[in-house]
């Protein structure tokens, strides 16, 4: 699976909303955009995931480049119980569901909603 | 959602002693798990692929004959940490697909070995 870029940290006030970034310059046609969240002490869960259009779902909206190249997770409204580690994640489409379909995590985005 | 179980979320245990963490798959069958670790500030690394019925698959420098993954049916999984040290402490996580895309995880084990 491509590599994946986002930012060590990240801040943001509650009730307002939160632009996640994430490159991946070298994402293949196959190649999905997943993006999963781990609380403290918590396994991660799935947040949202797309191809090559914009998606919506009832945690968050992923925003992706027209050339792929990047995407954005965006957070409508953070709250407090958002707080957590982000990650960007590429996944082969051919991957999905066989003894391939593991997910490699790089370091993700710490988020962190202030009160 | 589908969710994937594990058991203990916590364990202690003694340097040289042996521990079972288990991974079920409550609403769907799998075929595949995988198992992670983490330890502390890092991400999550891969550590072996369990598959029903058949030996597990196990990332490079992970030791098989140490991390013993058993996988005797479609709803369950178990890794099992022998002669543990303080070195094995981590936080396991176990996951699963029911339909391909999303993964589904485990709420973890913090093992630690004293």
């Amino acid at each position: 699976d491509a590599k994946t870029t986002q930012p060590n940290s990240m801040e943001s006030n509650e009730e307002e909303p939160v632009h996640l970034p994430c490159n991946h310059s070298t994402i293949s046609g196959t190649d999905y955009i997943h993006w999963y969240r781990q609380l403290p002490s918590q396994g991660p869960e799935y947040v949202i995931h797309g191809l090559t259009s914009n998606v919506n779902n009832r945690m968050a909206s992923l925003a992706i480049a027209e050339d792929r190249k990047s995407s954005t997770l965006i957070l409508h409204r953070a709250t407090l119980r958002d707080a957590a580690v982000y990650y960007c994640i590429l996944r082969d489409l051919r991957s999905y569901g066989g003894s391939q379909g593991n997910l490699i995590f790089g370091k993700g985005t710490k988020l962190s909603v202030k009160p | 959602g589908a969710v994937v179980s594990q058991h203990p979320s916590r364990v202690i245990c003694k340097s040289g002693t042996s521990v079972k963490i288990e991974c079920r798959s409550l609403d769907f069958q799998a075929t595949t798990m995988f198992w992670y670790r983490q330890f502390p500030k890092q991400s999550l690394m891969l550590m072996a692929t369990s598959n029903e019925g058949s030996k597990a698959t196990y990332e490079q420098g992970v030791e098989k004959d140490k991390f013993l993954i058993n996988h005797a049916s479609l709803t369950l999984s178990t890794l099992t940490v022998t002669s543990a040290h303080p070195e094995d402490s981590s936080f396991y996580i176990c996951s699963a697909s029911p339909h391909g895309a999303e993964a589904f995880f485990g709420q973890g084990t913090r093992l630690t070995v004293v």
